[in-house]
């Protein structure tokens, strides 16, 4: 049984460009949750999908935005990249779109904005 | 308290040693609390969830209390081991009004256990 993964693992970007980071969730779990991590910090969340719905979103500006296709994979976009942005993306999937269950982290893709 | 906070931030400890950790959340509107172990190189693997003031969870020497009413949990490692060494994160949904919650990290205490 496949958990949690993503891809790629490591993704250099210039500032203003435009990424696209992907995950499938653990078999059987239907959310998919996303999650910043800058040096330092706790993982920031970003937003949570559904049923092919954003459910819930954290302070992140509208350059973040997501998907989830009807596999339950999602993907997260961020369009004009700042050199913020660098830091370590995490998925995480669950099952009921509620935060009372536990969640299953994949390993992480760590973006650099040069 | 309005935010997730952890504390110590970090904590070393002799093999053999037990230790523990706080974990201070909001109190209104409880949802749930989560701790999860993470290790270098790896991903966070969840340790407990809990949701009921009072509740004590325990799995292998790791243990956690959960009190809602005052907004703390603690997590116990008992006979510390450095297969123990990792940053121990807890989180709970805060809402920052109405239906939308975010699931709010600590920023973790990191223990290293030395043989």
């Amino acid at each position: 049984d496949a958990g949690v993964t993503q891809s790629p693992t490591h993704l250099i970007k210039t500032r203003g460009q435009q990424v696209t980071l992907r995950c499938s969730p653990k078999s059987g779990h239907d959310t998919v949750s996303w999650y910043q991590q800058a040096l330092g910090q706790g993982p920031q969340f970003i937003f949570q999908y559904y049923e092919e719905e954003e459910r819930q979103r954290g302070n992140f500006p509208d350059r973040f935005s997501g998907h989830q296709f009807p596999n339950y994979s999602s993907e997260l976009n961020v369009n004009a990249l700042l050199l913020g942005d660098s830091a370590l993306y995490l998925c995480a999937s669950s099952l009921g779109g509620s935060f009372n269950t536990e969640a299953f982290f994949g390993q992480g893709t760590r973006l650099t904005v040069v | 308290i309005l935010n997730v906070e952890q504390s110590p931030q970090s904590l070393h400890v002799q093999e053999g040693d037990s230790t523990n950790f706080t974990c201070s959340f909001p109190s209104s509107n409880f949802y749930a609390l989560h701790w999860y172990r993470w290790e270098t190189a790896k991903s966070p693997e969840a340790l407990f969830v809990m949701t009921l003031n009072g509740d004590e969870k325990k799995k292998g020497r790791i243990s956690a209390t959960l009190n809602t009413k005052e907004g703390y949990s603690y997590l116990y490692i008992k006979g510390s081991q450095p297969e123990d060494s990792a940053t121990y994160l807890c989180a709970s949904p805060l809402s920052s009004g109405g239906s939308n919650y975010k699931l709010t990290f600590g920023k973790g205490t990191l223990l290293t256990v030395n043989p």
